[in-house]
Formats: C-alpha cells, structure tokens, sequence
C-alpha cells in the first residue's frame, strides 16, 4: 500500500528564515502529488500541485516543491517564510489516472515567530 | 462559486446514539470523498462516490459506518450506535474528475461522550 512519510512534525522558525519541509512516498508508479496547508481555524487547501511535466512547480504565496522521482520526493520550499504561514502543511499522493484515493502524511506543523 | 460545504460544524453525542454528517459538494463536481482525520493525524480515507454510485469504501472502518449520495449531489455519511474511538474530524471533499484535484470542506468535529 502506498504511504507518505513526513519528517517534521513540528517546525519553529523565524520570519526570514528559508523553509523546507520533507515528504516522501512509497509507491513505484506514476503518481499525483500535492501538498496542503490548513490554516488555524480554516480548512485544508491546496498549496500546489504536481501531476507532470517541470519537476519544480511553483504554488500560491511563494511556496515551490521539487518531484524527485528518483528520491521518491516532493519537498516543500519557501525562500523567506511571514508569521501568516504559520499553518499545518500535509504532504498527499495518488497514483496517476482516473481516480486513485488520496493517501496524506501525518502533517507538519510550522510555528514562524516573528 | 461556493466551496464544498458540510454540517454540523460541531456535533457532540452521547455514546450508542446515531449521527449523520452531511455533505454539500462544488456544483458540478462527479467526485466526492469522505476523509476522517483523528488529532495528529493527516487525513484518511473514507469512501468515494464518482456521481451516485459508490466506487470504494475500502476506507470505512466496519460496519457501523455508511454513506450514501442518492442524487449524485449531496452525501450523507451516518455512523451508527457511535463510540468515544468514533471522535474526530470528519472532512469531505470534492472533485472535477478529470483534475482530480480535491477541494475540502470545513469538517465537521464529532464528539462521542
């Protein structure tokens, strides 16, 4: 059975400073991945999105991930993190083509202290 | 257009009782899938509906647990005869097929004294 695996469960930072978040997967074939963030009080939404093409796919409010096929990774990144992206982020997979059900990480919890 | 919306936000019961969580896609969307996510925990598959039919409910944890989305719209999950294990965040999401792209609701936070 697929999995997701994410590293850090909880991550401190200050405003400024680089973010980057671990997610890997288990599963050998082709696979969706994405990542989500759940904001206090509001409710999961997507962040960014990979199904094909450029390895590097750029989401909303700056955040980039990279698919690693070879690593079986899709790392999240932000050059320069704010207090706002203070936030739960969930790391998710699905194979590829028609529908595939969502297998998510256990989430990583960003505290950015300002 | 307005996102996928679910009720009750908040339900708290007494242990044995039934509950039923609704759910209230995006017009249009084929796809609709129930997650439960207990504290600490991502998200974890319920069921999925493509329309009204229900192609998976591997995810259901026995039989207690139901749903059902009669008109290929609105779903119901119902967990019957409920336990304290039952608490949790119980969220929908739904899809444009072909994207496959999930969109979630809110959730709603089932208490179970």
């Amino acid at each position: 059975a697929q999995s997701v695996s994410q590293h850090n469960h909880h991550v401190i930072l200050s405003e400024a400073a680089s973010l980057e978040l671990g997610c890997n997967y288990s599963y050998g074939g082709t696979v969706n991945l994405f990542w989500y963030v759940q904001y206090p009080g509001q409710h999961l939404q997507l962040l960014l999105k990979y199904f094909s093409g450029d390895p590097l796919v750029k989401g909303i409010k700056g955040f980039e991930a990279e698919f690693i096929k070879s690593k079986f990774s899709f790392n999240l990144r932000k050059p320069s993190v704010q207090w706002s992206d203070t936030a739960e982020y969930f790391c998710a997979v699905t194979l590829s083509g028609g529908y595939q059900k969502v297998t998510f990480g256990t989430g990583t919890k960003l505290q950015v202290i300002p | 257009g307005a996102g996928v919306s679910q009720s009750p936000r908040y339900k708290v019961t007494k242990r044995g009782q039934d509950v039923a969580l609704r759910c209230d896609p995006i017009s249009g969307h084929v796809s609709l899938y129930w997650y439960r996510q207990a504290l600490g925990q991502g998200p974890e598959f319920l069921t999925y509906f493509n329309y009204e039919a229900q192609q998976d409910k591997s995810g259901l944890p026995n039989d207690r647990f139901s749903a059902e989305r009669p008109e290929g719209s609105i779903s119901t999950l119902t967990i019957q005869r409920t336990e304290q294990r039952d608490s949790a965040m119980y969220r929908c999401a739904s899809s444009s097929r072909e994207y496959n792209e999930q969109f979630f609701g809110p959730g709603t936070r089932l208490t179970v004294l």
